[in-house]
């Protein structure tokens, strides 16, 4: 079955540590994005990339860093620039823009 | 100013009833528009994409307002399953980036 896979569901991260967050999608879609969703409140965009190689910052990109060295991968780290980092984290893909699809998230908690 | 701005919520319905939400975006150049459905603790899902005549799919009827720049969503005879949180999707084509709204919670009550 085609799509987007997030892991792992829950992460804690210990103070001044750097976290990766995984997202693989074989929907061989182009556009891939990150979110970040703080309880009650819509999503956020922390960082997108609309093809391989290539990605940008969004509206909250401070304190996370990408990569996009693969088509179907898209991980985000969360450095410990990252102030306060616990959130549930989103990640999505479109082709062009017909619709995103979503991964199940990842619940970031520091401990 | 955000670029998507929902009704506040939540609204608290019974079965049965009509409910509707508004939606207003501020860029002008915005050319793709949706509703997504989250549950709690889920990943958003496209309910239905917002087109510039208007569509409807079931008991659900999503419209697009362009000279007032904002989207609405229609739920007729609400059912216990539709309580979720509604989500106001907006595009740019120039960005090519999905502007999110905060999300309108919806509560049917028996």
């Amino acid at each position: 079955d085609g799509g987007i896979t997030q892991s792992p569901k829950y992460l804690f991260r210990k103070e001044g540590q750097n976290v990766t967050l995984s997202c693989e999608q074989n929907l061989n879609h182009d556009a891939m994005y990150w979110y970040r969703q703080d309880p009650g409140q819509g999503l956020r965009l922390i960082y997108y990339s609309q093809i391989v190689n290539d990605f940008q910052k969004g509206d909250i990109a401070e304190g996370y860093s990408v990569s996009r060295e693969k088509k179907e991968s898209f991980p985000l780290t969360v450095t410990s620039a990252q102030k306060n980092p616990t959130a549930f984290y989103l990640c999505a893909s479109s082709m062009g823009t017909v619709e995103a699809f979503f991964g199940q998230g990842t619940r970031l908690t520091v401990v | 100013r955000k670029e998507v701005e929902q009704d506040p919520g939540p609204f608290n319905v019974p079965e049965g009833a009509t409910v509707a939400f508004n939606c207003t975006y501020s860029n002008s150049a915005s050319q793709s528009f949706f509703w997504y459905r989250q549950d709690c603790r889920k990943e958003p899902k496209l309910l239905m994409s917002v087109y510039s005549s208007g569509n409807e799919d079931g008991r659900f009827t999503a419209q697009l307002n362009r000279a007032s720049q904002y989207i609405s969503l229609l739920i007729r005879d609400s059912k216990l399953s539709d309580s979720a949180t509604y989500l106001c999707v907006v595009i740019t084509y120039n960005f090519n980036k999905f502007y999110f709204g905060s999300g309108t919670k919806l509560n049917v009550k028996p």
